[in-house]
């Protein structure tokens, strides 16, 4: 009964440093995808899967890397943090991309850079 | 790049009232969503949109789908206090798997 989990809910990282943003899923999905979320301007895609080994670059990519070596998992890299990247951090999985009930967002990720 | 403008930008209601809201693009697009967001929650899929005029409805929602696919509605009647939060319209970019998303309108229900 899990759906997608992100793993930590926050995180404080200095300027500069690397970190990597946890997302599993246990439903099955073939499609993942990574967004974040800024006051007053919704969502934005950062990089999104649509099968082990392939993914691709979303609306905003810079800064970020992502895998995808098995279905169940899809880890977001910051490869070297900077205040801009401040932000809620959201990981979803869906089998069939825009099919009602398919689409599960996990609680995401509060990420703070000092 | 790509917009969606959704307005408003919020609301307040009293309960039991209806509410509608919308969302617009400069561009034609073939699949329109509408998400609801809790405060410390992601996203949840509440209306999914797939041909130009589609009206579909969630229980006490009903979206449609533009007839010039360039826009979408959802109302909510008779609200009660659980509809609180932000509802988001997103839209999938044709040919791919990437989505856009509206800036969001936060629905708040004075009891």
């Amino acid at each position: 009964n899990a759906g997608v989990t992100q793993t930590p809910k926050f995180q404080v990282l200095k300027t500069g440093q690397s970190m990597t943003l946890q997302c599993a899923q246990d439903m099955n999905h073939e499609y993942m995808s990574w967004y974040r979320q800024d006051p007053g301007m919704g969502l934005r895609l950062i990089h999104y899967s649509v099968g082990a080994g392939i993914t691709d670059q979303g609306e905003v990519p810079n800064g970020y890397n992502v895998s995808r070596s098995t279905t169940e998992d899809f880890p977001l890299r910051l490869l070297s943090a900077a205040p801009s990247q401040t932000s809620v951090y959201f990981c979803a999985s869906s089998s069939n991309p825009g099919t009602r009930g398919d689409t599960f967002f996990g609680q995401g990720t509060r990420l703070t850079v000092v | 790049g790509q917009q969606l403008n959704q307005s408003p930008q919020s609301m307040f209601i009293q309960e039991g009232e209806d509410v509608s809201m919308n969302c617009t693009s400069s561009s034609i697009f073939n699949t329109w969503l509408w998400y609801k967001q809790d405060p410390g929650e992601g996203p949840v899929l509440l209306i999914a949109l797939y041909k130009a005029g589609e009206l579909t409805s969630n229980g006490r929602l009903t979206a449609q789908f533009g007839t010039t696919r360039k826009d979408s509605f959802l109302n909510i009647s008779a609200s009660i206090p659980s509809d609180v939060g932000i509802y988001f319209c997103a839209v999938r970019l044709s040919g791919t798997y990437k989505y856009i998303f509206g800036t969001g309108t936060r629905l708040k229900v004075l009891a």
